[in-house]
């Protein structure tokens, strides 16, 4: 499949270590947020989500982190394994059902 | 069914030849959307159906993008006279219903459509 943004910014870590993508959001009346994965040839997959009344949420080897003071977003994931590579998008929404994506972050894992 | 089934899966075309995407959403979700995908862009937002009706079609880029639902269910995304911009990955979500932050999307692989 088509291999999606050819052109994106790439963070590349080894194998088993900790990886943070960042994602800066543009609307400060955007209440609910969402991290996507995306692998070639797929759609973007749901991650995790939070809301705006919290800062923090964790899913499995996963946590998301929000600062709505500096309108940043940021997705951790523990113990990086090669099937963790893929493109990351963030998406937000003023409480709507219009979700606005990020231009989205390519992670590779170096084995 | 069990996901978001989206077809074809890759459509080449001429320019000027009109084309149709078809999603078929997870069944009983009633809120379908459908976002296009350039190279190395995000997706963004083109219509969104709540039921049969296109609740807001503000992302459509001209009128040569239109988009159906007729039965609430299958959706399908119709290009006229397509244009080599047209080019992109068209992909369908669907869910439960389109209260944002009670359902997430579910998206399906996409469409991925080439203008010559």
């Amino acid at each position: 499949g088509e291999s999606v943004g050819l052109h994106l910014p790439t963070l590349s870590v080894q194998e088993g270590d900790n990886s943070i993508i960042n994602c800066a959001y543009s609307n400060s009346a955007s209440d609910y947020f969402i991290w996507y994965k995306q692998e070639s040839g797929k759609g973007p997959q749901f991650i995790i989500d939070i809301r705006s009344n919290m800062d923090k949420r964790q899913g499995q080897r996963v946590t998301v982190l929000l600062n709505k003071t500096v309108k940043h977003l940021s997705l951790q994931i523990a113990a990086t394994q090669p099937g963790d590579s893929a493109v990351y998008f963030c998406a937000e929404t003023p409480g709507t059902y219009k979700y606005i994506f990020g231009t989205g972050t390519r992670l590779k894992v170096l084995a | 069914g069990a996901g978001v089934s989206q077809t074809p899966s890759n459509k080449v075309t001429e320019k000027g030849k009109y084309v149709e995407l078809r999603c078929d959403p997870i069944s009983g979700h009633t809120a379908l959307y459908w976002y296009r995908q350039s190279l190395g862009q995000g997706p963004e937002f083109l219509i969104y159906f709540q039921g049969t009706g296109a609740a807001d079609d503000s992302g459509l880029p001209n009128d040569r993008f239109f988009a159906v639902r007729p039965e609430g269910s299958v959706s399908t995304l119709k290009i006229q006279r397509t244009e080599r911009g047209d080019s992109a990955v068209y992909l369908c979500a669907s869910s439960l219903d389109g209260v944002a932050g009670a359902n997430v999307l579910t998206f399906g692989a996409g469409s991925r459509l080439t203008v010559l």
